[in-house]
């Protein structure tokens, strides 16, 4: 079955650098959802892509989308204390379920 | 307007009892999820409805598991005889309608804890 996987699991950094996460499909995708869940909190919808190479921006979050459509990425430039929490990745392959990522937990040091 | 709920927000229970938990989803929603979440862990897709119908039933993780919806609203997700490994996050989550392109909306999650 499709597997969908999200590298990596951990990241610490200082706040004012820079983070990113990587997802990885096993199968061509469809399209990307892109979630975030605060500590304590529930997955919130970020961000969908749907085109080969696509590059969305949100502030300082930039999502990409492989031009094969089986990766994925989301660049946060200039970590804050408000980016903590866990990033998953969900992968559509034309059917009506979404496949998770393991998430990337991001740990922002003040 | 509202969102997704779910009840109870927490449920302690006993090795070998059942429980019952709900979800409410947004109206007009006509796709809902049941996913589970380990400590720390991923999300563990268990079922999806269309309407009142469960296409795909395969995460269920055992015959100890089962899923009904209502008037294409309220879901019960219902766990016979738990077990320990069954204490995690149960999350709901709904969506305008079936398929990977809709966006999902998630409840606030029932925490599950077996003893």
């Amino acid at each position: 079955g499709q597997q969908v996987m999200q590298i990596p699991q951990y990241q610490h950094v200082q706040e004012g650098e820079d983070f990113t996460t990587y997802c990885n499909s096993s199968t061509t995708l469809s399209n990307i959802q892109w979630y975030k869940q605060r500590p304590g909190g529930h997955p919130v919808f970020l961000i969908q892509l749907v085109k080969s190479g696509e590059v969305k921006k949100q502030k300082r979050l930039t999502f990409q989308f492989g031009e094969a459509k089986k990766n994925s990425s989301l660049h946060i430039t200039a970590t804050q204390t408000t980016d903590v929490g866990t990033y998953f990745c969900a992968g559509g392959a034309g059917s009506y379920q979404l496949t998770f990522g393991k998430g990337t937990k991001l740990s922002v040091i003040p | 307007g509202a969102g997704v709920s779910q009840s109870p927000s927490n449920k302690v229970t006993e090795k070998g009892k059942d429980v019952e938990l709900r979800c409410d989803p947004i109206s007009g929603h006509t796709a809902l999820y049941w996913y589970r979440q380990s400590l720390g862990q991923g999300l563990e897709f268990l079922i999806y409805f269309q309407g009142n119908s469960a296409p795909d039933k395969s995460g269920l993780p055992s015959d100890r598991f089962s899923a009904e919806r209502t008037g294409g609203s309220v879901s019960t997700l219902t766990i016979q005889r738990t077990q320990q490994e069954d204490s995690a996050v149960y999350l709901c989550a709904s969506s305008l309608s079936g398929g990977a392109l809709y966006e999902q909306y998630f409840g606030p999650g029932t925490r599950l804890t077996v003893t």
